[in-house]
């Protein structure tokens, strides 16, 4: 069964400061990855996905990640963080099945931006 | 295009009543997903549904949790003689496509907050 960690629950940073949030993923074969932010009362946003090629993948928000299947990791950087970025940021591993491309999701890990 | 709407954002019952909550998917949209976000935890899949079928509802609960797709309206979340522990915030999500033809990105609503008092 596929699983998500996100060993960090609280990260805090200063404005203009560089970020990485982990996450770790547990799967058979080749997951697809994604990235989602959630603001405080609001839905999720899609920040980047990962099905496959280049694993380097740019999303929106100046927010990147890397997928390295040998540390089974997908971090999400951003070089210089913004005070707009403070939010919730939830990991996700989907499976291509035949039943549906359900989601499972890591436990979120909440940014505060400091100025 | 409007988005997953759904309603109502926030909802408050009585321990013992029945709670409803809808979902619309984007347009052109025919898949359904929903999820449930405990407090300080992450979401976590409870139902998948098409229009007038279930396919997969290994995250529900098994007792007073159901869930309904019709062919006309919205996808309905029913819980029943609600309690404490049902408190939580309920994702939608929807897709336009089926698993068979690759991943799919899910795109979510702004979730329905129950509290239960």
């Amino acid at each position: 069964a596929q699983s998500v960690t996100q060993p960090d629950i609280h990260i805090t940073v200063s404005e203009g400061a560089s970020l990485e949030l982990r996450c770790n993923y547990s799967y058979g074969a080749t997951p697809y990855l994604f990235w989602y932010v959630q603001s405080p009362g609001q839905g999720l946003q899609l920040l980047l996905k990962y099905f496959s090629g280049d694993t380097l993948v740019q999303g929106i928000k100046g927010f990147e990640a890397e997928f390295k299947r040998s540390q089974s990791s997908f971090n999400l950087r951003k070089p210089s963080v913004h005070w707009s970025d403070a939010a919730e940021y939830f990991c996700a591993v989907g499976a291509n099945r035949l039943n549906g491309n359900k989601l499972v999701f890591g436990a979120g890990t909440i940014l505060r931006v400091k100025s | 295009n409007a988005g997953v709407m759904q309603n109502p954002r926030h909802l408050v019952r009585r321990r013992g009543q029945e709670a409803r909550l809808r979902c619309s998917p984007m347009k052109g949209h025919s898949h359904v997903y929903w999820y449930r976000q405990l407090p300080e935890e992450g979401l976590k899949f409870m139902v998948y549904l098409q229009k007038e079928n279930i396919i997969d509802e290994s995250g529900m609960p098994k007792e007073r949790f159901s869930a309904e797709f019709p062919k006309e309206g919205p996808s309905i979340l029913r819980i029943q003689q609600v309690v404490r522990g049902d408190s939580a915030a309920y994702f939608c999500a929807s897709s336009p496509r089926d698993s068979h033809s690759g991943a799919n990105v899910l795109t979510f609503g702004a979730g329905s907050r129950l509290t239960v008092l």
